[in-house]
């Protein structure tokens, strides 16, 4: 089993609400990743949770505040966002960090920021 | 830094072999891999090669990597309507030990019936 699941499918929110994506594994990975993709764009990293702890943000704004509850569970906090944060939101995990080791890809959280 | 690069678009017709090309600059990267993505979904892992290998072949994929010249390719065979969607190609950042991926642009696959 090859799956990483994420919700919810579709967010939309308003520049002062307080939302958050959850994600999901159960492949027994350490490493977890959020990306962000943008319409006919590749992925861009934004942190990297290496067993449980943040290893890699890639100057992400802090209005973007991740979370890793257990080995399982990676959150994403979102707080007053902008418009230009809609994009598709994507989770990733892989068995080990750091190594170059396969990362699995969650569907996404298509977020829309009014 | 390291830089990967796509054409973006590619049409074929049902039935023939599409080949999707991409060049890479990091000559120490270990992995490089394929990912498909169609419409509103996530990216699905599709294959990937070790850089000691030449070639790797599952079922209607050919993966043919050319270290010399930093050029790796995906060869579908038989290409169908469901293949359409847009394929990246991605190399692990090899300098930073990280396994951060480096991902191409995307080629958009175009299948016509």
């Amino acid at each position: 089993d090859t799956e990483v699941t994420q919700t919810p499918k579709h967010l939309v929110m308003g520049m002062t609400n307080k939302k958050s994506l959850k994600c999901e594994q159960h492949m027994g990975h350490r490493a977890m990743y959020w990306y962000k993709q943008k319409a006919k764009k590749p992925p861009e990293l934004m942190f990297v949770y290496s067993y449980e702890k943040l290893s890699i943000n890639e100057s992400v704004p802090s209005r973007f505040s991740p979370e890793c509850p257990n080995s399982s569970l990676l959150n994403l906090h979102l707080h007053a966002l902008q418009p230009e944060d809609s994009a598709l939101y994507l989770c990733a995990s892989s068995q080990d960090m750091p190594s170059p080791d396969t990362q699995y890809f969650g569907p996404g959280t298509r977020l829309t920021v009014l | 830094g390291e830089d990967v690069e796509q054409s973006l678009f590619l049409s074929v017709r049902e039935g023939d072999s599409s080949v999707i090309n991409c060049t890479y600059t990091d000559s120490s990267s270990t992995y490089l891999y394929w990912y498909k993505q169609e419409p509103g979904a996530g990216l699905q892992l599709l294959t990937y090669i070790f850089s000691n290998m030449d070639m790797k072949q599952d079922q209607r994929l050919t993966v043919l990597l050319n270290k010399k010249d930093k050029h790796l390719s995906l060869r579908i065979a038989d290409t169908q309507t469901g293949d359409s969607a847009i394929y990246f190609c991605a190399e692990v950042e090899g300098s930073s030990n990280t396994g951060k991926l480096i991902f191409g642009q995307g080629t958009t696959l175009q299948v016509k019936p």
